[in-house]
């Protein structure tokens, strides 16, 4: 059974990176079936795509966030990770890491969810 | 971007009633080389992660209820919830998959009337 973990710091410092790892089990990060993304939700609001990446590397971001924001993988570990720079109190999230169906070098829906963490950005 | 827009915001309805939630994307998001809507939706449980429910606008997710369906094509999508039960309280989002950046509506917050 497929399970995603998040993991990184709670507290990040203004100004600081974010950094956060997603732990895949249960199914091969290097399949060629999926993409795997981040996705945020800042505390009582809705949801916001990040950026995904495929096994091989290839990246898509969301432009809000392009100039800040770092999505890599590690298939040897069975991890992919995000790094945002730059962080203000509005990065206050929820981070969430997925996967993502995928065919023609195109991505879908998330079909399977992280928990979540949440990071806070303090001054 | 595509901006998806969902109504109401939130409703409450009755046990056993009907509940219907609409979204509508700014642009189309069928792709016409394989007549398929690129929109799935989601629902969010307190606390939880959100779940999808429903892609390509009408396909139900394995493991959801049959209460549970999708409808809509272009621009204008639907999620009806036949036969309200208790579990279902949550809020719930549409998402369109079709360009980036994906993009979600907003949000309808369904609780029991």
């Amino acid at each position: 059974q497929l399970q995603l973990q998040e993991s990184g710091p709670g507290l990040v410092k203004s100004s600081e990176t974010l950094s956060l790892t997603c732990t895949v089990s249960g199914d091969s990060i290097s399949s060629s079936n999926y993409y795997w993304g981040w996705v945020r939700q800042p505390p009582g609001k809705g949801l916001e795509w990040i950026g995904s990446i495929y096994y091989s590397g290839t990246t898509y971001y969301n432009p809000s966030l392009k100039s800040r924001v770092a999505i890599s993988v590690d298939t040897s570990k069975s991890q992919f990770s995000l790094k945002l720079n730059s962080v203000t109190a509005a990065d206050t999230a929820v981070y969430y890491c997925a996967r993502q169906p995928s065919t023609s070098g195109w991505f879908f829906w998330f079909d399977s969810w992280g928990q979540g963490t949440l990071v806070t950005v303090f001054s | 971007d595509i901006v998806m827009t969902q109504s109401p915001d939130s409703l409450a309805v009755s046990l056993g009633e009907r509940a219907t939630i609409n979204c509508k994307s700014s642009q189309s998001v069928l792709y016409s080389s394989n007549n398929k809507n690129y929109l799935a939706w989601y629902q969010q449980k307190p606390g939880q992660p959100p779940k999808v429910l429903i892609y390509w606008a009408s396909t139900r997710e394995s493991g959801v209820p049959d209460r549970f369906s999708g409808s809509g094509s272009v621009t204008d999508f639907t999620l009806t919830i036949s036969g309200l039960q208790a579990e279902d309280v949550a809020v719930y989002y549409c998402q369109q998959y079709y360009s980036t950046p994906i993009t979600f509506g907003q949000g309808t917050r369904l609780e029991i009337k």
